[in-house]
C-alpha cells in the first residue's frame, strides 16, 4: 500500500518569501504520479503542480516548483514570492497508473500554509 | 464553464435520513472518484468508477451507494444517515492519462 507523510501541520510565511512545504511517500511501484493540490477557505480542491516519476527535471508551474528526490521518496513544493492568496491547506497525493486505467489519489494529511503581511 | 460540478454544495439532515448528492463532469474523463473529507481535512477516496463500472470501493458501509448512470455523471445515495457522516464529500474526474485529477466544489454534509 502506498503511504504519503507531510510531517509539517503548520508553516507561516512572509509575504514575497520563499516556503518550501515538505511531503515523503512510500512505495513499490515504479510508475507513478506525484501532485500538490491547494485548498484555501473556499474548501475547492486546486491543483498546482504534477510530476511524474519517471522524469529526472523538476517540474515548475510559475512561483511553484518542485525538488523530487526519486531514490529519498521526497516531493518538496517551494513556493517563491508568496502571497496572500497562497494561504490555504496544501496536499502532497501520489497516484500509481496501470494499464491505461487512472488509480486513487492518495493524500497526505495536509499543511496548513499562512501567509502574513 | 464548470468541469466538474457537484450538488448541492451545503446539505443539513437530520439522523436516519436518506440522501443523494449528484456529480456530473464536462471535461470527458473516464474516471470519476469520491471522496470524503473529515473535520480534520484528512481525504479518503471511497469510490471510483471507470466508464459507468465500479473499480474501487474503499471499506465503505453499504449505507453509501454510488451510481453510474453515464460516463459523465456520479451520484452519491446515503441511506440512514448518522451522526459520523457528517463531513465534506467530493467529486472528482481524472482522464485516462494522469495529468491529475480535478474535484467539485464538495458538498458539506451535516447530520443532526
Amino acid at each position: 500500500a502506498q503511504t504519503v507523510t507531510q510531517s509539517q501541520p503548520e508553516m507561516s510565511v512572509q509575504e514575497a518569501e520563499t516556503v518550501t512545504l515538505s511531503c515523503t511517500y512510500d512505495t513499490s511501484e515504479n510508475n507513478y504520479y506525484l501532485f500538490w493540490y491547494k485548498q484555501p477557505p473556499s474548501r475547492q480542491m486546486i491543483l498546482v503542480i504534477r510530476q511524474e516519476a519517471y522524469k529526472q527535471q523538476n517540474a515548475t508551474e510559475n512561483r511553484f516548483s518542485v525538488n523530487f528526490q526519486k531514490a529519498a521518496k521526497s516531493f518538496s513544493l517551494k513556493i517563491s514570492d508568496s502571497q496572500l492568496g497562497d494561504t490555504a491547506m496544501y496536499f502532497c497525493a501520489f497516484m500509481t497508473w496501470d494499464t491505461g486505467t487512472a488509480s486513487k489519489l492518495t493524500f497526505g494529511t495536509g499543511t496548513r500554509l499562512q501567509v502574513t503581511l | 464553464d464548470t468541469a466538474v460540478s457537484q450538488t448541492p454544495k451545503y446539505l443539513v439532515t437530520q439522523m436516519g435520513n436518506d440522501k443523494s448528492i449528484k456529480c456530473e463532469q464536462n471535461l470527458g474523463h473516464d474516471t470519476m472518484y469520491w471522496y470524503k473529507q473529515d473535520s480534520k481535512k484528512f481525504l479518503k477516496i471511497m469510490f471510483s468508477y471507470n466508464n459507468k463500472e465500479l473499480i474501487i470501493n474503499e471499506t465503505v458501509p453499504n449505507r453509501f451507494s454510488p451510481k453510474s448512470p453515464d460516463k459523465a455523471h456520479l451520484n452519491l445515495h446515503i441511506n440512514s444517515l448518522e451522526l459520523g457522516d457528517s463531513a465534506v464529500y467530493f467529486c472528482a474526474s481524472s482522464a485516462r492519462w494522469p495529468v491529475g485529477a480535478f474535484f467539485g466544489q464538495g458538498t458539506r454534509l451535516t447530520v443532526v
